[in-house]
Formats: C-alpha cells, sequence, structure tokens
C-alpha cells in the first residue's frame, strides 16, 4: 500500500525565512507526486506535479524537488500570505486515486 | 473553467437521518473522486467514476454509502443511518485524462449531533 510521510507537523516562520517541508513515500510505480496547498474551511489546491527523479517545478517563491525516495517544497522568503496547510500526494501506476500525508502546517509571521 | 462545485457547503444532522452531498465537476473532466478529510489529517480516498461508472471504491466506504453519477456529469454521495463517527469534511475532485492532476472543491462539512 502507498504510503506517505510529511515532515514536520508544524513550521512556523519570520517573513523572509527560507525553509523546506520534506515529504517521504512509498508506491509501487510512482505515476505522479502531488504538492496541494490547503486554506482553512477550503478544498486542497493544485500547486504541482512532479513525474520523475531530478525534476523541479518553480510557482513564485515556491519550488518543488523530487528524488526516488522524496520531495521537498523549498518556501523562498516566505510572506504571511504563504500561511497553510501543504500536502504531498502520490498516485501509483496501477491505481487512479491520490495517497496523501497529513500535510504540514505552515505559519509565517510578519 | 468555473472549478468544482459542492453542495452544501456545511451540513448538521442527528445520528441515524440520511444525508446527501452533490458534486459538480468542472465541465470537460470525465473523471471524478470522493475523498474524506478528518482534522489534522490529509485526505483519504472513498471512490473513483470515470464517465458514469464507478471503477474503484475504497473498503473505507461501507454499506451505508452510496455513490451515483448519472449521465457522467454531476455526482452524489449519500450516506444512509448516519454514525457520529462520520462527521469531516467531504471532498470532491475532478480531472481530465490521466495523469493530470485532481481538482478539488472546496467540500462539505457534515457534523453528527
Amino acid at each position: 500500500e502507498d504510503q506517505v510521510t510529511q515532515s514536520p507537523e508544524a513550521l512556523r516562520l519570520q517573513e523572509g525565512e527560507s525553509s523546506s517541508l520534506n515529504c517521504s513515500y512509498t508506491v509501487s510505480g510512482l505515476r505522479g507526486l502531488f504538492w496541494y496547498r490547503q486554506d482553512p474551511g477550503k478544498g486542497p489546491e493544485f500547486l504541482f506535479t512532479l513525474y520523475s527523479a531530478g525534476e523541479e517545478k518553480e510557482k513564485e517563491r515556491l519550488k518543488a524537488t523530487l528524488t526516488k525516495k522524496e520531495s521537498f517544497l523549498h518556501i523562498t522568503a516566505p510572506k504571511p500570505e504563504d500561511s497553510a496547510t501543504y500536502l504531498c500526494a502520490v498516485r501509483s501506476s496501477n491505481d487512479y486515486k491520490l495517497s496523501f500525508g497529513a500535510g504540514t502546517t505552515v505559519t509565517v509571521r510578519a | 473553467d468555473t472549478g468544482v462545485s459542492q453542495d452544501p457547503r456545511h451540513k448538521i444532522t442527528k445520528r441515524g437521518q440520511n444525508v446527501t452531498f452533490r458534486c459538480d465537476p468542472i465541465s470537460e473532466h470525465n473523471r471524478l473522486y470522493w475523498y474524506r478529510q478528518t482534522l489534522g489529517q490529509g485526505p483519504e480516498f472513498l471512490t473513483y467514476f470515470q464517465n458514469e461508472a464507478q471503477l474503484e471504491k475504497s473498503r473505507l466506504l461501507s454499506d451505508r454509502f452510496s455513490a451515483e453519477r448519472p449521465k457522467g456529469s454531476f455526482s452524489t454521495l449519500e450516506i444512509q443511518r448516519t454514525e457520529q463517527g462520520d462527521s469531516a469534511m467531504y471532498l470532491c475532485a475532478s480531472s481530465d485524462r490521466s495523469p493530470q492532476p485532481q481538482h478539488f472543491g472546496d467540500g462539505t462539512r457534515l457534523s453528527i449531533l
């Protein structure tokens, strides 16, 4: 069964203080690794898809990277509006569903 | 692209009652998914439709749960004889052909009194 573990559970940052979130996974044939952002009371908002080791994607202050065992979401010079829960999910090659981690809740203080 | 729409946003009901939720996917998406999310956890898969065919069901989906997608458009998720443990956020997502990302609605929050 696919497994996704995210760390840390919570991260408190000062505005401008860069950091990284970790997503470790085990999956039988990776079809895609997905990062989502979720605000309180809202559904997950799609950020990135990574398909193979070595791939990187960037969007504003966020950059996602992928190895064969884990993915990192780097937040560069965060702003308070980057405060949210960041979810990592994987899809295996023989399945349709996404398997999610429990998320990392990021709080950025001004 | 108006996004995935879910209705209602909140539902409060007494234990033992039946509830039904509706999901309208992004119009050109033929794949539709239901997930359940509890506080502090990531979404857990419940079921998957491709057009009107229900192709996969999680073992989390007990006999009290049923989902339909008539004509391959909107979908409904019904829970019969609700229990306290059914309290959660029920999320719907849709996608285009594989392996395109799934796009989520804002969910229906169910509270069982």
